[in-house]
């Protein structure tokens, strides 16, 4: 499974906005790129997922680099219940096209 | 209201006596899947299925089982738990996009069945 890389914990001002970086140098051509976030004792919840072109939707938006080796959640501005952990996640559209968490970031925003 | 409801939400019980831990989505969805969540260790796909009938391992399937009879249930069953079992669950579901891919979809996950074993 190609992995991601995301730094362990980042913390923002409320009302500011987030960038979350995630890097997949290893990406296929064909993976998605999924980010879900789990806030304290509930269930992991998506977010948006892409594939080449940035894509908008009510909660963030995704900026993906034009070599897909990297992509960026941005959260145009955060409120203390987006404090949670965020997880960048390739969705490959093959085999049981699972979703494989890593440790993800652990966003903190400060009142 | 889409969701994924999880049965029970907490469950202490004793080694040895099998249990089923419930998962009914209300999405018409074809995918299903569980995971558990234990610490320093992340989520860990335990079974899916692709459809009814449709059953397959995922990375830590050793003393589970799985059925998928409906499309909407994926129960989850430990014929004999141990204490290693001891973890928090997670039941997912997934559509098809154009009837081709899961992977192009939104999962939608429960709430969590918290489970200890002694």
């Amino acid at each position: 499974d190609a992995k991601t890389t995301q730094p362990n914990s980042m913390e923002s001002n409320e009302e500011e906005p987030v960038h979350l970086p995630c890097n997949h140098s290893t990406i296929s051509g064909t993976d998605y790129i999924h980010w879900y976030r789990q806030l304290p004792s509930q269930g992991p919840e998506y977010v948006i997922h892409g594939l080449t072109s940035n894509v908008n939707n009510r909660m963030a938006s995704l900026a993906i680099a034009e070599d897909r080796k990297s992509s960026t959640l941005i959260l145009h501005r955060a409120t203390l219940r987006d404090a949670a952990v965020y997880y960048c996640i390739l969705r490959p559209p093959f085999g049981n096209e699972k979703l494989t968490f890593g440790t993800g970031t652990r966003l903190t925003i400060i009142p | 209201e889409a969701q994924v409801t999880q049965n029970p939400r907490y469950l202490i019980t004793v080694t040895g006596k099998k249990l089923t831990v419930t998962c009914s989505q209300n999405m018409n969805h074809e995918y299903m899947s569980w995971y558990r969540q234990d610490p320093g260790l992340g989520l860990r796909q335990i079974y899916y299925s692709m459809n009814v009938e449709v059953t397959d391992k995922g990375d830590v399937p050793e003393g589970y089982k799985v059925s998928r009879k409906e499309k909407r249930n994926f129960p989850l069953i430990l014929e004999s738990p141990s204490p290693n079992q001891t973890s928090l669950y997670f039941c997912a579901s997934s559509s098809t996009h154009r009837g081709l891919r899961f992977s192009n979809t939104e999962a939608f996950f429960g709430q969590g069945t918290r489970l200890t074993v002694v």
